[in-house]
């Protein structure tokens, strides 16, 4: 079965300033998705960015990338110029290619803290 | 505009009261899942279903039920909620193929005391 594990609970950064999300996930599938979703305060699921497995690019969209690292089984997303609007939940989610559900497997999730 | 809706927001009830969250979609989904979030566990699916009259479990069915009647609708029914079940839920729906997106409801927080 997979699994994807969000090791920091909580993170905090400086308005501004750059800060990285670690996600780690554990699969035997070749074919699958990853993304990253913001819960803001109104718990609206927000989808970030998204990673297609057989992709060697990073996906990138506008301050949001991540460092996709299929072998280590890694996926990061790293905000640039952080905006106090960034504050909030993030969870990374994986997704099988093969799967005819479109169920999504979630990590705990990260609280994010920018500080003015 | 395109949504998914979710009611109600915010639900208080008293263990064994049945309950019903409705969950309902505009864009002609054919995926409709249902999905809990509690603290340190990340969202976990409930119940799925690929389209009409086709449910199926998640990863925590227990207590919990669904019907898929009309495509546009899956409701989530708790026949004898629990304290346990005091959570935050979510209905998701998703249009049919590899690339398409889930589109997420805005949550409903349930308290059972």
């Amino acid at each position: 079965a997979q699994t994807v594990t969000q090791s920091q609970p909580e993170m905090s950064v400086q308005e501004a300033e750059t800060v990285t999300l670690s996600c780690t996930y554990d699969t035997s599938e070749s074919d699958y998705y990853l993304f990253w979703y913001k819960q803001p305060p109104s718990r609206q699921m927000i989808l970030v960015i998204r990673q297609e497995a057989y992709k060697q690019q990073n996906a990138t969209e506008n301050r949001f990338s991540v460092n996709f690292q299929k072998a280590a089984k890694s996926f990061s997303l790293k905000i640039s110029d952080s905006q106090l609007g960034d504050a909030a939940m993030y969870f990374c989610a994986y997704r099988s290619g093969s799967s005819n559900t479109g169920k999504l497997i979630f990590g705990q999730g990260t609280t994010l803290q920018v500080k003015p | 505009e395109a949504q998914v809706t979710q009611n109600p927001r915010y639900l208080i009830t008293v263990t064994g009261k049945k309950l019903t969250v409705t969950c309902s979609q505009n864009m002609n989904h054919e995926y409709m899942s249902w999905y809990r979030q509690d603290p340190g566990l990340g969202l976990r699916q409930i119940y799925y279903s690929m389209n009409v009259e086709v449910t199926d479990k998640g990863d925590v069915p227990e207590g919990y039920k669904v019907s898929r009647k009309e495509k546009r609708n899956f409701p989530l029914i708790l026949e004898s909620p629990s304290p346990n079940q005091t959570s935050l839920y979510f209905c998701a729906s998703k249009l049919r193929g590899r690339v398409t997106e889930a589109f997420f409801g805005q949550g409903t927080r349930l308290t059972v005391v």
